[in-house]
């Protein structure tokens, strides 16, 4: 089975611009999160999709948005980029229901660099 | 709200030996699970080992065994027989029963020395 693929798997931006990052999830799982890893705030939940619904979403700013489309895939996006927004951003699918552990895999994240 | 405290930034063992790596969390549901996560230098992200906070027994895996100790809210990762490739950072993390939601600590940086 394919893993997790995120794409781009590096990207440069300038402040305020906008960016757009893909993750497909392993084949099956409707379950889809999203992270942002930076060395001084460390790993943090953005939000996650089940079944094309936000199921739960972290403390960002409304500038980070997100979707699921009906394949599972889904999408990032950040608008008005700033400095700080400069990142590790990591996806993570799981073949979580309603309930019950079910193993998180990640992907191998997009750098997001900001001029 | 749920939080995850790793107060060992760095910890280094010798190959072969044990190391413990140290978590603690805090929370005010009673069933959620609990994870250690490594992320070796090339960046994915994977699963060591998960604890059911419903479960009373530790939760093992070949070489690494946890100690879950769910009134103190501490749950601990033992490496045994370290090697080489173990070296990578470990995050421990928290979820709530029914969500996908992790919380992450900031993350304990291995050194394995030969």
């Amino acid at each position: 089975k394919a893993g997790v693929t995120q794409t781009p798997r590096y990207l440069i931006k300038t402040r305020g611009q906008q960016v757009t990052l893909s993750c497909s999830p392993i084949s099956g799982h409707r379950s889809v999160s999203w992270y942002q890893q930076t060395p001084g705030q460390g790993l943090q939940f953005l939000f996650e999709y089940f079944s094309e619904t936000q199921r739960n979403k972290g403390n960002f700013p409304g500038r980070f948005s997100g979707r699921q489309f009906s394949n599972s895939r889904s999408e990032m996006n950040v608008s008005t980029l700033e400095l700080g927004d400069s990142a590790l951003y990591l996806c993570a699918s799981s073949s979580a229901g309603l309930a019950g552990v079910s193993e998180q895999f990640f992907g191998p994240g997009t750098r997001l660099t900001v001029l | 709200a749920q939080t995850v405290t790793q107060s060992q930034p760095e910890m280094s063992v010798q190959e072969a030996e044990t190391v413990t790596l140290s978590c603690t969390y805090d929370t005010s549901e009673s069933d959620y699970y609990l994870f250690w996560y490594k992320q070796p230098p090339s960046r994915q992200m994977i699963l060591v080992i998960r604890q059911e906070a419903y479960k009373q027994q530790n939760a093992t895996e070949n070489r690494f065994s946890v100690n879950f100790q769910k009134a103190a809210k501490s749950f601990s990762l033992k490496i045994s027989d370290s090697q080489l490739g173990d070296a990578a950072m470990y995050f421990c993390a928290y979820r709530d029963y029914n969500t996908d939601k992790l919380i992450f600590g900031t993350g304990t940086r291995l050194q394995v020395f030969p």
